[in-house]
């Protein structure tokens, strides 16, 4: 298994308060993504990271940040969470591949269960 | 974006029977990859196959990339199967995941 894991893993909060996932990775990789899982959505990215300080938006960012200030670390905020922001939220890694390989596997976290009630 | 189709939404399979699932894509792609996330929510990756076959134990796959596409085969089905089925492409030049609605096998003992 790669060396992801989120936390928390489960999580209930009120809507407007402020929210802060974390995923971390052991495996030094470049890339980290963020996707939220809602049925008959399947997976959307929300944010992804390309290293250190270096970020952008994915197809479902309205509402969220995030922030990586080491290769390890990558948070998902919710500033003020809102009920539409109920999910499944999944972390990922990649690297891209050797020997001249274009190849970037994407490798999933445990998944964060978050409730905004 | 790159749009990914995934057939069947649905399938039921009795305990040892195969199946055919089928990812379609509507661009050139440098990364495919299949995923089967457990009833425990857990994403399992399967392959990385933008193109050629691959096989692992009961499974195997196979891309088409020049007709964009590409199948799972299940054989020899078990209940351990079940969940649902993602296909996952990325466009070239690019690492950036878009993923299909996904296909829900159950297995019946």
């Amino acid at each position: 298994d790669a060396g992801i894991t989120q936390s928390p893993r489960h999580k209930v909060t009120e809507t407007g308060t402020p929210v802060t996932l974390r995923c971390h990775q052991t495996e030094n990789h470049r890339y980290m993504y963020w996707y939220r899982q809602d049925p008959g959505h399947g997976l959307r990215l929300i944010h992804y990271s390309y290293g250190v300080k270096d970020t952008d938006k994915g197809e479902v960012s309205d509402g969220y940040s995030v922030s990586r200030s080491k290769t390890e670390d990558f948070l998902l905020t919710l500033e003020s969470a809102t009920s539409s922001q109920t999910s499944v939220y999944f972390c990922a890694i990649s690297e891209r591949g050797t020997s001249g390989s274009l190849s970037y596997e994407q490798y999933f976290g445990p998944g964060t269960r978050l409730t905004v009630t | 974006g790159i749009q990914v189709e995934q057939s069947p939404p649905d399938l039921i399979l009795q305990e040892g029977a195969n199946s055919t699932l089928r990812c379609n894509f509507s661009d050139s792609v440098n990364n495919l990859q299949w995923f089967h996330q457990n009833p425990w929510g857990q994403l399992i990756n399967l392959f990385y196959i933008p193109s050629g076959t691959k096989q692992n134990g009961r499974l195997s796959a196979t891309t088409v990339a020049t007709e964009r596409y590409s199948l799972l085969y299940i054989s020899s089905s078990q209940t351990t199967d079940s969940g649902v089925y993602f296909c996952a492409v990325a466009l070239e030049g690019d690492y950036k995941l878009s993923f299909g609605a996904g296909t829900t096998v159950t297995v019946r003992a």
